[in-house]
């Protein structure tokens, strides 16, 4: 009964070469967030949207760009990845504002660069 | 800016003992603080909140606003306890949490 699954689990990469991880939800929840955890580290946030409205993190390098084409799946898509992208991706979601501001997390993608 | 700080990065205590993960947060408002839990293997996922007031798998944590701390208890930990603690935040009207960098617990036997 997952509610937010990320694929894949890992994901090796070269250096530079296109990368799209994916996300979809089955909760029909507003937000869905991207999240960059390296090791030792907190979440860091990326970006969100809150239905079709994409919101930048202001640090969010522009290698990283996603996307939202409906309300279950949302994909964080790295241009070039460089060997300091290598972590762990999360994807959540939650209700968004006037609800429950709880958020549900999908496994999460590791990123490896070679 | 809001800001939440998890002071320890490991916390090891054996079964039995109680168990103390600390939990700052700096942000003027009336914030809603959040503990999440991450077995090994497995999402992370909430583990309570503190506006539900409420004891989950003997957890408890309470929302200190003269100390601005989330301390989260548990009197008698256990092996199966073992994890990564998260604490976070989401303040005013904003709905996006902001997450402490964690802290790990291991409960020897």
């Amino acid at each position: 009964d997952a509610m937010v699954i990320q694929n894949p689990r890992y994901q090796v990469t070269q250096f530079g070469k296109p990368v799209t991880l994916s996300c979809s939800q089955t909760l029909n929840h507003n937000v869905m967030y991207w999240y960059q955890q390296k090791s030792s580290q907190a979440p860091k946030l990326l970006f969100h949207y809150y239905d079709k409205d994409f919101n930048n993190e202001a640090d969010t390098p522009d290698n990283f760009q996603s996307r939202r084409p409906n309300t279950s799946f949302c994909f964080l898509d790295i241009r070039s990845p460089g060997l300091g992208d290598a972590a762990m991706y999360l994807c959540a979601t939650s209700r968004g504002a006037g609800g429950k501001t709880e958020a549900f997390f999908g496994q999460g993608t590791r990123l490896t660069v070679v | 800016a809001q800001r939440v700080t998890q002071p320890e990065k490991l916390l090891s205590v054996f079964k039995g003992a109680p168990v103390e993960l600390k939990c700052n947060y700096s942000y003027s408002g009336s914030p809603e603080l959040f503990w999440y839990v991450q077995y090994s293997r497995q999402r992370l996922q909430l583990l309570l909140r503190h506006i539900s007031r409420e004891s989950i798998k003997g957890f408890t944590a309470d929302l200190n606003k003269g100390e601005t701390s989330f301390h989260l208890k548990k009197p008698f930990a256990q092996e199966e306890d073992s994890a990564m603690y998260y604490c976070a935040l989401t303040s005013g009207g904003s709905y996006i949490p902001t997450f402490g960098r964690g802290t790990s617990l291991i409960v020897h036997p």
